[in-house]
């Protein structure tokens, strides 16, 4: 079964420093993964996805998220941390693969990013 | 871009009533919308898959009596939790999908609040 961990529940960063909220998975075939946002009492937004290609993939508000086959992950990154980028992050993939695939997403746990002033 | 609302965004009621949740998509026909419940500070979990014309696939363990999905339209579905008690009490969101496209293209609602007394 296909499956997404976040390990971190929480990341403090200060505003101006690097971040970092940390993504591995699991899955059976090629992977599809999703970055996703959400800010209190709201739905989700989509950052970035990867499904094929460079592994090094750019989405929104100045976020990416670099695809490694080798350790499993899919960190989500920014060079450049907002106090507005203050909110949760879930990672997700796919569930299922070839012609079993499914368009349902599995989401990780969620890690709460604290940009501090 | 895509946009999905839900209504109401949040809806208090007392335990035995039924509530019903709607999830649009304003722009762009959906043939498929997806039902998640979300507890506090955790991850998203899929209740439903919702096909337009057709009946709903339920995930393991959700009670398909009690929350009742109807999607009668391409850009209508709906949530009604039936009889509902303290314990239904979470954040619902739906999330549609437009036919025919890739599986990044899930664009989710803002979440409907749901208090059971």
């Amino acid at each position: 079964a296909q499956s997404v961990a976040q390990p971190e529940d929480q990341v403090n960063v200060a505003e101006g420093n690097p971040l970092t909220v940390k993504c591995t998975y699991s899955v059976s075939g090629n992977p599809y993964l999703f970055w996703y946002v959400q800010y209190p009492n709201r739905g989700l937004q989509f950052l970035l996805k990867y499904i094929t290609g460079d592994n090094l993939v750019k989405g929104s508000y100045g976020f990416e998220a670099e695809f490694n086959k080798s350790q499993t992950s899919f960190h989500l990154k920014k060079p450049s941390a907002l106090v507005s980028d203050s909110a949760l992050y879930f990672c997700a993939v796919r569930d299922g693969e070839g012609g079993g695939a499914t368009n349902k997403l599995i989401f990780g746990t969620g890690t709460l990013l604290a940009v501090q002033p | 871009g895509a946009v999905v609302s839900q209504h109401p965004s949040r809806v208090i009621c007392k335990s035995g009533t039924s509530v019903k949740i709607e999830c649009r998509s304003l722009d762009f026909q959906a043939t498929t919308m997806f039902w998640y419940r979300q507890f506090p500070k955790q991850s998203l979990m899929l209740m439903a898959t919702s096909n337009e014309g057709s009946k709903a696939t339920y995930e393991q363990g959700v009670e398909k009596d009690k929350f009742l999905i109807n999607h009668a339209s391409l850009t209508l579905s709906t949530l009604t939790v039936t009889s509902a008690h303290p314990e239904d009490s979470s954040f619902y969101i739906c999330s549609a999908q437009s036919p025919g496209t890739r599986i990044d293209t899930q664009y989710f609602g803002p979440g409907t609040r749901l208090t059971v007394l």
